[in-house]
């Protein structure tokens, strides 16, 4: 089954200890890329990656770094939490990114809360 | 730059008709239409491309127009399972980054 799979779904943290949020698509998708979503504010984008070890900031990328080692993995880091960062993590993939007429897939999200 | 979506709630009974609008203050090679219910991922719904293209999912159907960047979702005869936030996300220049409005909150009642 095609599909885009975010662990964990929850995360309770504290301020300042690093975390990782992982993103694994099996569709060979070459474009990544990362979103947050606040209520009233919609879905920012975080991070994207046009293929393997090529990525660039989105929207709202500060407190976070990503990497593109392997084609299906693009995970998100936060070296040092802080509570603004509490929010809905989303990832998505599209198959290329210069094929315009291509669906972005997401992961079923991942929730997390700094404290 | 986020598309401007309006509204940005509405509430429907089932049968009755609702169009959602988008707009770009930039210019967009296409336009993307996701519903995404309560705790749940974004599903796509169509994509319109540069050129005024129209394409339907059963009920629902969407047009873009280019020259005013502007894409419309239209939603008809609704029903219960219509219910959801509907979010448009732009597409345009060299890095194809998709930007998505804030979303139109989508309540169809019996």
């Amino acid at each position: 089954e095609a599909q885009v799979t975010q662990n964990p779904r929850y995360l309770i943290t504290v301020t300042g200890k690093k975390l990782t949020v992982t993103c694994s698509q099996n569709m060979n998708h070459e474009y990544m890329s990362w979103y947050r979503q606040d209520p009233g504010l919609g879905l920012r984008q975080i991070y994207y990656s046009m293929n393997v070890e090529v990525t660039d900031k989105g929207d709202v990328p500060e407190g976070y770094k990503v990497s593109r080692k392997e084609k299906r993995n693009f995970p998100l880091i936060l070296e040092s939490p802080s509570p603004n960062q509490t929010s809905l993590y989303f990832c998505a993939s599209t198959e290329q990114a210069g094929k315009r007429n291509t669906e972005a897939f997401f992961g079923q999200g991942t929730r997390l809360t700094v404290v | 730059q986020q598309p401007v979506q309006s509204p940005q709630a509405v509430i429907l009974r089932e049968g009755e008709d609702a169009v959602i609008n988008c707009s770009s203050s930039k210019a967009l090679y296409s336009v993307h239409w996701y519903r995404q219910k309560h705790g749940e991922a974004p599903v796509f719904l169509m994509i319109l491309l540069k050129g005024g293209e129209q394409k339907g999912h059963d009920k629902i159907s969407a047009s873009f127009n280019e020259k005013k960047q502007q894409s419309s979702l239209y939603l008809t005869a609704s029903q219960l399972s219509y219910s959801g936030t509907y979010f448009c996300g732009g597409s345009g220049g060299s890095n194809y980054k998709l930007t998505f409005g804030k979303g139109t909150l989508l309540t169809v009642n019996p």
